[in-house]
């Protein structure tokens, strides 16, 4: 079975500081998707970035870096220069690439950016 | 942790089928959502519902239909499936605090095809 743990239910950081979000999955899998999603209170999912596990390389998007371990089953997220903008809930999530497309997600991190 | 399922995790169907998406959850939560998620992997909300007899539109158009007649259950409908129907459909529902959002719980996800 696959399980994702995000074991920050709640962070802060101050304006324009970095944050990072940890996250943690366990499978025995080898062809996989890593995602983190961005949940403000609309109840909108935005995606922030997604990582293929066959990939070595850690995916940017602009202010957003992963720190993807696969020998650990790590795949942390890093926020830099954080804007107000940027507090929500953050979901991280684990899609198993078969026929199913199967999804697990973590509990969610509640991140509050202080001004 | 997670009490929230999804049936079935596969569907492939032809054209003009009248199919129904069950999403159950056994943690007695109010809040229950249907996201659709495209090719690029944003999850898009097309369904809430925040008790019995309660439904919504979401942000993103969708030709199905949803109901919520008993608390734990709330199943997506499409009367008559076309291939641009094709997605992955996931479920959520929440009703624990975390900070100042509420905890959000996903089912793993039907990967609907309609051929």
């Amino acid at each position: 079975a696959q399980t994702v743990t995000q074991s920050q239910p709640e962070m802060s950081v101050q304006e324009a500081e970095t944050v990072t979000l940890s996250c943690t999955y366990d499978t025995s899998e080898n062809n996989y998707y890593l995602f983190w999603y961005k949940q403000p209170p609309s109840r909108q999912m935005i995606l922030v970035i997604r990582q293929e596990a066959y990939k070595q390389q850690n995916a940017t998007e602009n202010r957003f870096s992963v720190n993807f371990q696969k020998a650990a089953k790590s795949f942390s997220l890093k926020i830099s220069d954080s804007q107000l903008g940027d507090t929500a809930m953050y979901f991280c999530a684990f899609m198993k690439r078969n026929t199913g497309n199967q999804f697990y997600f973590g509990t969610g991190t509640s991140l509050t950016v202080i001004p | 942790e997670a009490d929230i399922y999804q049936t079935p995790r596969y569907l492939v169907i032809g054209t003009g089928k009248k199919i129904t998406l069950e999403c159950s959850q056994t943690m007695g939560h109010d809040k229950m959502y249907w996201y659709q998620q495209d090719p690029g992997m944003e999850l898009h909300l097309i369904h809430y519902s925040y008790g019995v007899n309660s439904t919504e539109k979401g942000d993103l158009s969708s030709e199905s239909t949803v109901s919520r007649i008993r608390t734990e259950h709330f199943p997506l409908t499409l009367e008559s499936a076309r291939p641009s129907h094709t997605s992955q459909y996931l479920c959520a529902s929440s009703g624990r605090l975390q900070g100042f959002y509420e905890k959000l719980f996903f089912g793993s996800g039907t990967q609907l095809s309609v051929l």
